[in-house]
């Protein structure tokens, strides 16, 4: 058990440009969540999956984010023509009834 | 919906003293989790404490502990004799016991240690 796992640790790209993100969760938990996290501020919600299939979406997450969990495994997010205001931290958790586990995050710098 | 608040932005406690950090939160839910993690520089959220709404007595983890008045709904953190690695953002988070189980956040208070 070596933790979430968040690849890339950072990421810069221009506006405009698709990117994607991936979480390794441990390998036993059924849950896995997404959030993302502006300087200054806690996390925000983004979306939640119990084992693969994808059960809550905010409403922060528009029609360019997509998230997928392949066959109950790891997870990945992608963003589609990408804003400045997506510059941000994005953490994947994941975790049972007990408790959650954080990975390091991803931050997303866009230019 | 739920909605979590931390009324100090910042906060400062001298090596081995003693620092309570605030919590309020609300909701119609009567079941449901509290906790408390912190975010070092390095951005990793760790667990600090758990504390379950059906639990009349306070969650305590070694210099940790929480006052926790549900009818207030107040979920405090107490860190006693603080150490400088006790540095970091600390968050308030609450989460239903239905659902989803996603966790709401409050918006954090950066802890200083002085030596």
């Amino acid at each position: 058990d070596t933790g979430v796992s968040q690849n890339p640790r950072h990421k810069i790209t221009k506006r405009g440009q698709n990117v994607t993100f991936r979480c390794d969760p441990i390998s036993e938990h059924n849950r896995l969540y997404w959030y993302r996290q502006t300087l200054g501020q806690g996390p925000e919600f983004l979306t939640y999956f119990q084992n693969e299939a994808q059960l809550e979406k905010s409403r922060l997450l528009s029609d360019r984010f997509s998230a997928e969990r392949p066959k109950g495994s790891f997870s990945t997010l992608e963003i589609q023509r990408t804003e400045q205001g997506d510059s941000a931290m994005y953490l994947c958790a994941s975790g049972t009834n007990y408790g959650y586990t954080f990975g390091s995050g991803t931050r997303l710098t866009v230019v | 919906a739920q909605t979590v608040t931390q009324s100090q932005p910042e906060m400062s406690v001298q090596e081995a003293e003693t620092v309570t950090l605030s919590c309020t939160y609300d909701t119609s839910e009567s079941d449901y989790y509290l906790f408390w993690y912190k975010q070092p520089p390095s951005r990793q959220m760790i667990l600090v404490i758990r504390q379950e709404a059906y639990k009349q007595q306070n969650a305590t983890e070694n210099r940790f502990s929480v006052n926790f008045q549900k009818a207030a709904k107040s979920f405090s953190l107490k860190i006693s004799d603080s150490q400088l690695g006790d540095a970091a953002m600390y968050f308030c988070a609450y989460r239903g016991a239905q659902g989803a189980q996603k966790l709401v956040f409050g918006q954090g208070t950066r802890l200083t240690i002085n030596p």
